[in-house]
C-alpha cells in the first residue's frame, strides 16, 4: 500500500508570494491533517480536513488555509508568504476522524520544505 | 504555553542499554499518547501508543509508560540498538484528529 505523498519536496519562494502544498493520503484514509515544523518546536497543528470538510483548525493565521477533495487529496495553500514560515510542512492521513487509538494513529508523508527569502 | 514537553533535547546511550525517553503533560483532558520516531528526510512513523485509562503498554522492545497523577508519559527501549538512533517526539491527543506534539529528544545509539 502506498503511503503518504506529499509534493513538491522542496520549494523555495520570497515574501509575500504565495504557495500551495499537496497531499495525497494513503488510499482509503479520508482524514488529512496538516501540520507545522520549525525548528526546536514539535510539530505544530494547523488544521484537518474530513470528508472534504475543515473539522479541526490550530492557532494559525487566515494567510493559511486548505482544503480537500473527494478523493480525500488535500492542499495546503500560504498567502503573503513570511520569513517565519519557512518551515516543514508535514501532512498524516487517518482512517477517519473517529474515536479508537487505532483509527487515530496517523501516518505521515516525508514533507515539503519550504524556504523564503 | 506547551502541553506537552520533551526536557530533554537530547541523549546518547550504549547499544545494548536501556533507553528512557521523557514527556511531561499539562492538559488532563488528553485521552491518548503516541510516540513518534522521525529520521532525517522522513516523515515521523508512528511507534507506540498509551490510552490515558492504562499505565503501561508494550511493544516488543518498546514500552510505554502513563503516570496520569504526574502527568508523565516515558518510553523505554530495551535493548537499544543503533538503528534506534533518531528524533523521538511524544504527541497527545486532545480532540478529534489534533495532536499535541513536543519538541523531541535526539537519540543516540553508540555501537
Amino acid at each position: 500500500k502506498a503511503g503518504v505523498t506529499q509534493t513538491p519536496r522542496y520549494l523555495i519562494k520570497t515574501r509575500g508570494q504565495q504557495v500551495t502544498l499537496s497531499c495525497s493520503p494513503i488510499s482509503g484514509h479520508r482524514s488529512v491533517s496538516w501540520y507545522q515544523q520549525t525548528p526546536g518546536q514539535g510539530l505544530q497543528f494547523l488544521f484537518e480536513y474530513f470528508s472534504e470538510t475543515q473539522r479541526n483548525k490550530g492557532n494559525f493565521p487566515g494567510r493559511f488555509s486548505g482544503r480537500q477533495f473527494s478523493n480525500s487529496r488535500s492542499e495546503m495553500n500560504v498567502s503573503t508568504l513570511e520569513l517565519g514560515d519557512s518551515a516543514l510542512y508535514l501532512c498524516a492521513s487517518s482512517p477517519t476522524s473517529g474515536t479508537g487509538v487505532a483509527k487515530n494513529i496517523q501516518y505521515f508523508g516525508a514533507g515539503t520544505r519550504l524556504s523564503v527569502l | 504555553d506547551q502541553q506537552v514537553k520533551q526536557n530533554s533535547p537530547s541523549l546518547s546511550v550504549q547499544e545494548g542499554r536501556i533507553s528512557i525517553l521523557n514527556c511531561d503533560y499539562t492538559n488532563s483532558m488528553f485521552d491518548y499518547f503516541l510516540w513518534y520516531k522521525k529520521y532525517p528526510a522522513e516523515g515521523p512513523t508512528f511507534l507506540i501508543s498509551i490510552s490515558s485509562i492504562k499505565d503501561k503498554n508494550e511493544d516488543g522492545r518498546f514500552t510505554v509508560f502513563l503516570n496520569k497523577s504526574a502527568k508523565h508519559l516515558s518510553l523505554h527501549i530495551v535493548p537499544s540498538q543503533p538503528g534506534d538512533s533518531a528524533v523521538y517526539f511524544c504527541a497527545a491527543r486532545e480532540y478529534g484528529n489534533k495532536l499535541v506534539f513536543g519538541a523531541g529528544t535526539i537519540l543516540r545509539v553508540k555501537s
